[in-house]
């Protein structure tokens, strides 16, 4: 158990829809991570937020939206959904500040799996 | 272009052997290389880690080496487990103004352990 916890763990949705995905990060960890994982297909990064600001963006696209709460946790939201963006959305939490070396290391949530039909 | 790479999709090994996966890498700024192991349908979990400053790190069964001249590194499984069949992804950061941290990662290798 990494301690970081995802919810929900599967989500089915119509194509159009808008979801919320939530995520709470470690004890302690002030950093999060989302990721996309297509079909069996590398990670891809989304966003980061340290403690409650953006930090750095990835592919991300324009439809998708983070933000990063005053108690840490995170929610990634999902709008207007496509067939397309069926795939495993992780979350993950660092400890931080950046500056250390063991702010590097990151911590996976379980993923929420979500399919749009 | 891929900063991190990870040649080889999947990898076959018996089971008590050694397995030894490969990473390369692009960008001569970064500075820490970290290896996680993935279960189908879980997230994936960190394994171990190595800072530029060193040329191995041992934990246990797990390995990583590091050859900075070759921009390479590997991660060494002895002996191999059935446990050990998992995606392996190997990460890359640089500790650079405006880097935050960033994880770069590998494709990922398949391990694939024979009984």
């Amino acid at each position: 158990d990494s301690g970081v916890t995802q919810t929900p763990k599967h989500l089915i949705t119509a194509t159009g829809q808008r979801v919320t995905l939530r995520c709470s990060p470690r004890s302690g960890d002030l950093s999060v991570y989302w990721y996309q994982q297509s079909l069996d297909q590398g990670l891809q990064f989304l966003i980061q937020y340290y403690n409650g600001e953006e930090r750095a963006k990835g592919n991300i696209l324009e439809r998708f939206s983070a933000q990063q709460f005053p108690d840490l946790h995170s929610e990634l939201n999902l709008s207007s959904l496509e067939l397309g963006d069926s795939a495993l959305y992780f979350c993950a939490s660092s400890a931080g500040p950046p500056g250390q070396g063991i702010a590097y290391e990151q911590y996976f949530g379980p993923g929420t799996r979500l399919t749009v039909t | 272009d891929q900063q991190v790479k990870q040649n080889s999709p999947s990898l076959s090994v018996q089971e008590g052997r050694i397995s030894i996966l490969n990473c390369d890498y692009t960008n001569s700024m970064f500075d820490y290389f970290l290896w996680y192991k993935k279960y189908p349908a879980e997230g994936p979990t960190f394994l171990i880690s190595i800072s530029s400053i060193k040329d191995k790190n041992e934990d246990g069964r797990f390995t990583v080496f590091l050859n900075k001249s070759a921009k390479h590194l590997s991660l060494h499984i002895v002996p191999s487990q059935p446990g050990d069949s998992a995606v392996y992804f190997c990460a890359a950061s640089a500790s650079v103004v405006g880097s935050n941290y960033q994880l770069i990662w590998g494709a990922g290798t398949k391990l694939i352990i024979k009984p």
